[in-house]
């Protein structure tokens, strides 16, 4: 059982290019998130998923684009990377009908854009 | 807006416990929980605690909850190396069923 797989795991970009972060979970979870984590500012919801065809907008969406491509993907997207955007990102996924709703994390993708 | 507020560095010597505070603002959680960061990977779930709870305990850790005070902490009996890492707090706010917010981690350091 893999739980949740990102893709890749590690990136370098130059300023303007674009690129596609991957995730996948085997869980079955209705929700997914895409989260980046920097220095002393802990996670930032970038967007969630609440479950298949629904995306919605979290604290800091500005630069990115997401899809649900099904049930079990959900993929993250620079359309012209900025340094600003270097960062740790994390994905997510959930099954908020369990009341617990604990959120299981892949490994990270560590992004540098120069 | 709902946010979760906790230190970033915490140091103690091993063998002692370790308390990490966090606040919360929202009043209406459900669900309160600890994720642990080790170097280089993902959050881990460590315990939660349901919001009808005043106290956790699970082998070394131990949670509390104040509701009044809006203030969740845990323990860590023993410290050990093993046990240094980022420790996230977070909470399931009842605004939304799916969004969970962290706080911005707390770092435990273990001296010998």
């Amino acid at each position: 059982n893999a739980g949740v797989t990102q893709t890749p795991k590690f990136q370098v970009l130059k300023t303007g290019q674009s690129m596609t972060l991957q995730c996948a979970q085997d869980m079955n979870h209705n929700s997914m998130y895409w989260y980046r984590q920097d220095p002393g500012m802990g996670l930032r919801l970038i967007y969630y998923s609440a479950s298949e065809g629904t995306t919605d907008k979290g604290e800091v969406p500005n630069g990115y684009n997401v899809s649900r491509l099904n049930k079990r993907e959900f993929s993250l997207r620079l359309e012209s990377a900025a340094p600003s955007q270097t960062s740790v990102y994390f994905c997510a996924s959930s099954d908020f009908r369990v009341a617990k709703n604990i959120q299981y994390f892949g490994a990270g993708t560590r992004l540098s854009v120069l | 807006g709902e946010d979760v507020e906790q230190s970033l560095f915490l140091s103690v010597r091993e063998g002692d416990s370790s308390v990490i505070n966090c606040t919360y603002t929202d009043s209406s959680s459900t669900y309160l929980y600890w994720y642990k960061q080790e170097p280089g990977a993902g959050l881990q779930l460590l315990t939660y605690i349901f919001s009808n709870m005043d106290m956790k305990q699970d082998q070394r850790l131990t949670v509390l909850l104040n509701k009044k005070d809006k203030h969740l902490s845990l323990r860590i009996a023993d410290t050990q190396t093993g046990d240094s890492a980022i420790y996230f707090c977070a909470e399931l706010g009842g605004s939304s069923a799916s969004k969970i917010i962290f706080g911005s981690g707390t770092r435990l350091s273990i001296r010998p």
